[in-house]
């Protein structure tokens, strides 16, 4: 199994500014996804992060609004930019065991805007 | 485009059995998850199928039907801390590879 450290764990943010969350994984990984869950939803992908190449952002979600960096096999960053109070949600990262069988989550950083 | 139900609340008395259904159409298939959510907590991984047919782990039990595009999840002598969310996920293929499809997830309330 993969154990995932995300911080910060929550955070409350005023609108405009910019929130980068930290995810570091105990070991390598190629793929490191990151999620949203807005309250009382379920999970939504943001992007798809691999390492040495652009991450991969699934519909309605762009670069601009969160970049991402992945510079090696066990870390990654999301970005939330330009926040506005409909970007409080809960940001999550995962990664995938080599046999494809399971994902692991991190704690997820709880955002509010305000 | 990915299309998963799974109804939105249940709630079952503790001791019993209870079921929870999910249902999908996707385009491509190349896996079924179930994860257990606590509120305010991330999901943890419970169940993995990819072929027909019931996988069994202590008191859960997951079960596929590819042709019907079907999915359960079964939660034996139910108890109390077993009130969180059930999520049923579906892997299909993207432009990065592969990525996970959640349906709105099942709230289960458990009664004593």
């Amino acid at each position: 199994s993969a154990v995932i450290s995300q911080k910060p764990s929550r955070d409350i943010c005023q609108r405009g500014t910019s929130l980068t969350i930290q995810c570091q994984v105990d070991s390598q990984v190629t793929m490191m996804f990151w999620y949203r869950q807005q309250p009382g939803q379920s999970l939504t992908l943001i992007a798809t992060a691999n390492q040495g190449s652009e991450a991969t952002y699934e519909s309605g979600f762009v670069i601009d609004k969160f970049p991402i960096s992945r510079p090696n096999l066990t870390f990654s960053t999301l970005t939330v930019s330009n926040m506005s109070p409909e970007d409080s949600s809960i940001y999550l990262c995962s990664v995938e065991d080599s046999g494809l069988r399971e994902a692991f989550f991190g704690q997820g950083t709880r955002l509010t805007v305000v | 485009g990915q299309n998963i139900d799974q109804p939105t609340e249940m709630t079952a008395t503790e001791g019993a059995i209870v079921q929870i259904n999910c249902t999908y159409q996707t385009s491509g298939f190349n896996g079924l998850f179930w994860y257990q959510q606590h509120a305010g907590e991330a999901p943890t991984f419970l169940s993995y199928n990819v072929l027909d047919g019931l996988e069994e782990k202590g008191r859960f039990s997951s079960f596929l039907s590819r042709s019907k595009g079907y999915s359960y999840l079964l939660l034996k002598e139910l108890q109390m801390k077993d009130s969180a969310s059930y999520l049923c996920a579906v892997r299909v293929p993207n432009n990065a590879g592969n990525m996970l499809t959640f349906g709105g997830g099942t709230r289960l309330m458990v009664k004593p």
